[in-house]
């Protein structure tokens, strides 16, 4: 059973960069089939697609980040980064990875996330 | 980008009734449309893809329906561990995009 984990500070200064792992277990990401998610959801609870990656190297990023942000792959350890630079204060929020189906991009599992807060 | 409208904001309802809750899309997503839902504290959990497919181990209380810009996720008889978040998603086109969510509190 796949698993994901998130990790990464959970204090970054504004005009930072915010950089995030997440660790899968129990499966390949190397493995086809599959896009290799990042969500996160604000404090007052909605939530926001950041981008995804396919074990190729193709991502595909939500347009309103897609100037500050950068998802890659570290096959050697199973992980999945992001970096998001150039932060702000609206930029706080739980982050989450997740797996989606390559065709049908629903989110299944999550990881337990990981709260960032944008503060000097 | 397509927009998620859920209805209501809040459901107060009591253990054993029916909750009926919507999402609105601002144009068609065929049935590309899936729900999530999220306990205080946890993570959201897929609970129906495909509009009206649960997911595997959610119970058969949790029904889906709709097509097109109009969908309804529907729990028969609410337990005690169902009051919490729910939320849609879109995944007809880029970028998916979630709804605001629907809170169901007990009443």
């Amino acid at each position: 059973q796949v698993q994901l984990q998130e990790s990464g500070p959970g204090l970054v200064k504004p005009s930072q960069t915010l950089s995030l792992i997440c660790s899968v277990s129990g499966d390949s990401i190397t493995i086809g089939g599959y896009y290799w998610a990042w969500i996160r959801q604000y404090p007052g609870k909605g939530l926001e697609w950041i981008g995804y990656i396919y074990y190729s190297g193709t991502t595909y990023y939500n347009p309103s980040l897609k100037s500050r942000l950068i998802i890659s792959l570290d096959t050697s350890k199973n992980q999945v980064s992001l970096n998001l630079n150039s932060v702000t204060a609206a930029d706080t929020a739980v982050y989450y990875c997740a797996r989606s189906d390559y065709y049908y991009n629903w989110f299944d599992p999550w990881g337990q996330g990981t709260l960032v807060t944008v503060s000097s | 980008e397509i927009v998620l409208t859920q209805s209501p904001g809040t459901l107060s309802l009591s253990p054993g009734e029916r909750a009926t809750l919507s999402c609105r899309a601002s144009q068609s997503l065929d049935t590309f449309l899936a729900w999530y839902q999220q306990k205080p504290g946890q993570t959201p959990s897929l609970l129906v893809y495909g509009a009206s497919t649960r997911a595997t181990g959610i119970p058969d209380r949790f029904s889906g329906s709709g097509s097109g810009t109009d969908f309804t996720l529907t729990i028969t008889r609410l337990e005690p561990e169902d009051f919490a978040m729910y939320y849609c998603q879109q995944y007809s086109n880029l970028p998916l995009t979630f709804g605001g969510g629907t809170k169901v509190e007990i009443k």
